[in-house]
Parts: C-alpha cells; sequence; structure tokens
C-alpha cells in the first residue's frame, strides 16, 4: 500500500519567515496530493491541494510543489504569522479514493 | 469547500455502554464518507469507508462488529461504538466527499472518553 513520510515532525520559525514542510510518497499511482491543517482539538482543515497534472499551485501565501518523478511534494508559506501556528497533514490518493497521511508537522511561529 | 458538522463534539460514557456519532454534510450531497480515528499527537487513522445505500468498507484490524457504520442518505452518516471500552477513548472524524475520489472535507471531531 501507498506510504507517505513526512518531514520535519517540528518546525519553529520567526513571525515573518518561510516554511517548508516535505513529503514523499510510495504509490506511483498516487495523483492527488492534499495538505491540511489542523488547530487543537478541532478536525483538519483543507489549505490547498494539487493534482498529478501540474507542478505548482499557489494560494496567497501558501504554495505546493510536486516532482512526479522523484515522488515528493512540499508545502510552502510564505510570511509566516502566529495564527499559521497548527499542525500540518500532507496526504496522497488515488482514484480509488483512500487517502494516506503523513505523520504531521507542528508548525510553532514564535512573534 | 463543504461544511460538515459532528454530533456531539464530546461524549463521556461508562464502559460497556454504546455511544452513536452523527457525521452531517450541510452543503452538499455526500456520496462517500470516511470515519478516522486519531490518538493524542498522532496522525489520522482511516477506520471505514461508507457509500450511501451500501455497506461501509473496513480497514484491516477495525472490528466492524464494534464499530457500526450506516451511511442511510446523502447528508448523514453514524459511527456507533458499541460496548465502549476505555482503549476505545480517541478523537473520531469523519469527513465527506463527493465521489469516491474527490476532495475530502473534515468535520469538526468528536472527543469520546469512555470511563
Amino acid at each position: 500500500g501507498e506510504n507517505v513520510e513526512q518531514h520535519p515532525s517540528t518546525l519553529s520559525v520567526q513571525e515573518g519567515d518561510s516554511a517548508v514542510i516535505k513529503c514523499t510518497y510510495s504509490d506511483s499511482a498516487s495523483n492527488y496530493f492534499p495538505w491540511y491543517k489542523q488547530e487543537l482539538g478541532k478536525g483538519p482543515q483543507l489549505i490547498i491541494d494539487i493534482r498529478s497534472n501540474v507542478g505548482e499551485k499557489k494560494d496567497q501565501r501558501i504554495a505546493v510543489t510536486l516532482n512526479k518523478t522523484a515522488k515528493h511534494f512540499s508545502l510552502h508559506i510564505t510570511e509566516t504569522q502566529p495564527e499559521d501556528s497548527a499542525v500540518y497533514f500532507c496526504a496522497a490518493s488515488t482514484d480509488a479514493g483512500k487517502s494516506t497521511f503523513g505523520d504531521g508537522t507542528t508548525l510553532t511561529v514564535k512573534p | 469547500g463543504a461544511v460538515v458538522s459532528q454530533h456531539p463534539s464530546r461524549v463521556i460514557c461508562k464502559s460497556g455502554t454504546s455511544v452513536k456519532i452523527e457525521c452531517r454534510s450541510l452543503d452538499f450531497q455526500a456520496t462517500t464518507m470516511f470515519w478516522y480515528r486519531q490518538f493524542p499527537k498522532q496522525s489520522l487513522m482511516l477506520m471505514a469507508t461508507s457509500n450511501e445505500g451500501s455497506k461501509a468498507t473496513y480497514e484491516q484490524g477495525v472490528e466492524k462488529d464494534k464499530f457500526l457504520i450506516n451511511h442511510a442518505s446523502l447528508t448523514l452518516s453514524t459511527l456507533t461504538v458499541t460496548s465502549a471500552h476505555p482503549e476505545d477513548s480517541s478523537f473520531y472524524i469523519c469527513s465527506v466527499s463527493r465521489d469516491f475520489s474527490d476532495t475530502q472535507y473534515f468535520g469538526p471531531g468528536t472527543r469520546l472518553t469512555v470511563l
């Protein structure tokens, strides 16, 4: 089955700096890669996603890049703010629908 | 996006009792709903996938007789934890999607504590 590895497990940045979280996947059939933000005690919230026919996608301060050859994708957050502090999960899924999640990255943005 | 609600948000029950958790898709018809459980500081673990009007598909290691899933309509799925024990204490989260391969939108989660 699919295996998704996510790094780093924790990330601390200064407000205004950029943050990058990386994920690798094993199943070459995976073609959909969402990123979720989860705040304490809440459900995950979709923040951005990318499909395999696209190499990069951007939404304001958030961007995702995908390298299908290398089987890795990354989340980039620029101009970080304290409210960006949360746990971020990557996921990979195929047309079969089932998503495999990474273990999560705890991002702390220091004011 | 999609608006997903779960009820209750938190529940405390005695060992041996059954607990029902509801997941509702408020603004679109969800053909597929997923149920996850999440332990503290861990990732989401898929328990089962349900499609409206058919039996749920359970992941390996998840007891279908203990975790009963009903997806009776395109807007409602329920998870019943039968004969709950302290080890069932966890954060249970549902997600919905328009079809099996589409984007998943998550509910706010239900914190279950079994005494």
